[in-house]
């Protein structure tokens, strides 16, 4: 069975300050992992994934499947990056549909 | 587009009692995925539809149903209303199961 476990419930920084939101997961097939992100009073939202090898607002995320790690870094985080950060495994194929699975959660605090 | 839209929002329901809450998936979107979202967790999966049948479920009892319909919103019930039934429900749409999922704001069930 899949997991991912996300090991900080809360990370505080200074605004300037990088940040790393650990991840790390656990599943037997080719693994397509993303960041979902959940500002407050708003819905959980799509960051990034890992397929697109993309980075947005700032955020990269980097697939280490020898660490069967995922974990989303910025260089300088800003106040608007304070947001409690999903991160997530999709599995299944395509005819017989699919789940995401999802770790705990990481609030961010960006302090001034 | 008015995105994944979710009805109600709120609702109180006493134990043993059943609960249907309502989808509507983006415009265009053929696939809804249910997730129950309890307080300081993340998201857990229940099951996913797509051409209205259940194509994946997730480690829900029986007491969690659903359905889709042909204009592919979805519905979810719950029968015999547990106070650990207590969550946020999320619903999320896609374009078949194979693409990215995008999510509504909830419906938050309390059971009292």
């Amino acid at each position: 069975a899949q997991r991912v476990t996300q090991p900080e419930k809360l990370l505080s920084v200074f605004k300037g300050a990088p940040v790393e939101l650990k991840c790390n997961y656990s599943y037997s097939g080719s693994p397509e992992l993303f960041w979902y992100v959940q500002y407050s009073r708003q819905r959980l939202q799509l960051l990034l994934r890992h397929i697109s090898r993309e980075s947005i607002k700032g955020f990269t995320a980097d697939l280490n499947k020898g660490e069967t790690s995922f974990h989303l870094k910025k260089p300088f985080a800003q106040e608007e990056d304070s947001a409690m950060y999903y991160c997530a495994l999709k599995s299944g194929v395509k005819a017989a549909g699919n789940k995401l699975t999802f770790g705990g959660g990481t609030r961010v605090l960006v302090k001034p | 587009d008015a995105g994944v839209t979710q009805s109600p929002t709120h609702l109180i329901k006493t134990r043993g009692q059943q609960v249907t809450l309502r989808c509507s998936p983006k415009s265009g979107h053929d696939t809804v995925s249910w997730y129950q979202q309890a307080l300081g967790q993340g998201p857990q999966f229940i099951f996913q539809y797509y051409e209205e049948e259940e194509r994946q479920r997730g480690n829900f009892p029986d007491r969690f149903s659903g359905h889709q319909f042909p204009n592919y919103s979805s519905e979810l019930n719950v029968n015999a209303l547990l106070l650990g039934d207590s969550a946020l429900y999320l619903c999320a749409s896609s374009l078949t199961p194979y693409y990215g999922y995008t999510f509504g704001s909830g419906t938050r069930l309390t059971v009292v």
